[in-house]
């Protein structure tokens, strides 16, 4: 089955650009997921990108997919402290298949 | 974008006690619900798909007895836990899919502390 993995933390100083990255084993991902959870709250799907794209630009997130190598990257630019929260990479082969996340990045936001 | 509504988002019951949760979309219709159990600082993990009008679909190691799915209509999907017990103790969240299936929303979770 699919195995999706991501770093477990990652600090940045307010006003830099944070990146956050996820690989996926199965091959025949179409749909590739970024969702944000806070403490406590359910998750907030940030963006997603179908997977003949290369990347996706919305506002200060791009998301980058090389599908070669598997690798999902999330950038967020001018990082800010409301932006402190974990972040999951989700993968699904179709629109019928369960949707597979990885174990979260906690992004850390330093003044 | 589309918003789910879950409720309650915390509940603490007595152990043997059952606890109902749902699931709503308030916006669009959703044919297909999916509940996830969330461990403290972990993953995600699929529980069970619901399906509007059928019998809901089980992951694997997911006792359907003791974790009850109903999608009774488009716009709302329940999870009883039943006799719950302590280890049932987690975050639940629940999960629909819009008319186009591309996109996942969530609700905000149920935190369930069974005592």
């Amino acid at each position: 089955g699919e195995d999706v993995e991501q770093s477990l933390f990652l600090s940045v100083r307010e006003g830099d650009s944070s990146v956050i990255n996820c690989t996926y084993t199965d091959s025949s991902s179409t749909y590739l997921y970024w969702y944000k959870q806070e403490p406590g709250a359910g998750l907030q799907l940030l963006t997603y990108i179908f997977s003949n794209m290369d990347m996706k630009q919305d506002q200060r997130l791009t998301v980058l997919l090389n599908k070669k190598d598997k690798h999902l990257s999330l950038r967020i630019a001018d990082t800010q402290t409301g932006d402190s929260a974990i972040y999951f990479c989700a993968a699904r082969a179709g629109t019928a298949s369960k949707l597979t996340f990885g174990t979260g990045t906690r992004l850390q936001v330093t003044l | 974008g589309a918003v789910v509504s879950q409720h309650p988002s915390w509940v603490i019951c007595k152990s043997g006690t059952s606890v109902k949760i749902e699931c709503r979309s308030l916006d669009f219709q959703a044919t297909t619900m999916f509940w996830y159990r969330q461990f403290p600082k972990q993953s995600l993990m699929l529980m069970a798909t619901s399906n509007e009008g059928s019998k809901a679909t089980y992951e694997q190691g997911v006792e359907k007895d003791k974790f009850l799915i109903n999608h009774a209509s488009l716009t709302l999907s329940t999870l009883t836990v039943t006799s719950a017990h302590p280890e049932d103790s987690s975050f639940y969240i629940c999960s629909a899919a819009d008319d186009g299936r591309e996109k996942l929303f969530f609700g905000s979770g149920t935190q369930l502390s069974v005592l």
